[in-house]
């Protein structure tokens, strides 16, 4: 199961912190991501992180203003998000990576949680 | 970034009927190709992996093709299950989303 929390709704420039928490599989043996959709709109890839945190990828716009970190103790994924702008609105999905080397397809996913940018 | 255009961007379709969607990569992306459906409310669910591999539990009536540039899924005798918007998505480098396929049922 994945579950993230941690959205809400916060000012132009302000930051969030999403969180989720994994469970019922070996955390510390996935990549990780954050995927996130436009409200009525699709998918956009934001960020993976590898099991041990050796590696962190980022999609351009995000990049610099964004922080995908792990804590494989506490089974937990997280995405600082700073300098948060109207165009970072969506719901963000935590997802995990399909367990085959170099796929690239994310197998399981969260629900989501709701990040609205707005003054 | 590796652009993705998936046509047509809405069908509508029968019960039993076959139907293709496909996606289009801006560079050559080999076979790293993975196609997902999304149901309204829902996360999304992983069908195809790898152009062609379908993943655990995915019906039959899935399958995808394709390699270097251009790739199609394809639904055989459509369910009404099979409502949904479909998403192709690239792994060769970075990740990146195709725009996605509505697909109705008639």
């Amino acid at each position: 199961q994945l579950v993230e929390s941690g959205g809400g709704l916060v000012k132009p420039w302000g930051s969030l912190r999403l969180s989720c928490a994994a469970s019922g599989f070996a955390f510390n043996t996935y990549t990780m991501n954050w995927v996130r959709q436009l409200p009525g709109k699709g998918l956009e890839w934001v960020s993976s992180i590898s099991s041990r945190s050796s590696y962190t990828y980022y999609v351009n716009s995000v990049r610099g203003r964004f922080t995908i970190s792990r804590d494989n103790a506490r089974n937990s994924l997280y995405l600082q998000m700073d300098s948060l702008r109207v165009e970072d609105t969506a719901t963000y999905f935590c997802a995990r990576d399909l367990p085959l080397g170099g796929v690239g397809a994310f197998d399981f996913w969260g629900q989501g949680t709701v990040v609205t940018v707005s003054s | 970034d590796i652009q993705m255009t998936q046509s047509p961007s809405s069908l509508s379709a029968s019960v039993g009927d076959t139907i293709n969607i496909t996606c289009r990569a801006r560079e050559s992306i080999s076979n790293s190709l993975n196609w997902y459906q999304q149901r309204p409310g829902e996360a999304p669910r992983l069908l195809i992996y790898t152009s062609s591999i379908l993943h655990n539990g995915v019906p039959s009536r899935f399958a995808g093709s394709g390699s270097g540039t251009d790739f199609t899924l394809t639904i055989s005798g459509l369910q009404p299950d099979d409502s949904a918007t479909y998403y192709c998505q690239q792994s060769s480098r970075a990740r990146t989303f195709g725009q996605g396929t509505k697909v109705e049922i008639k």
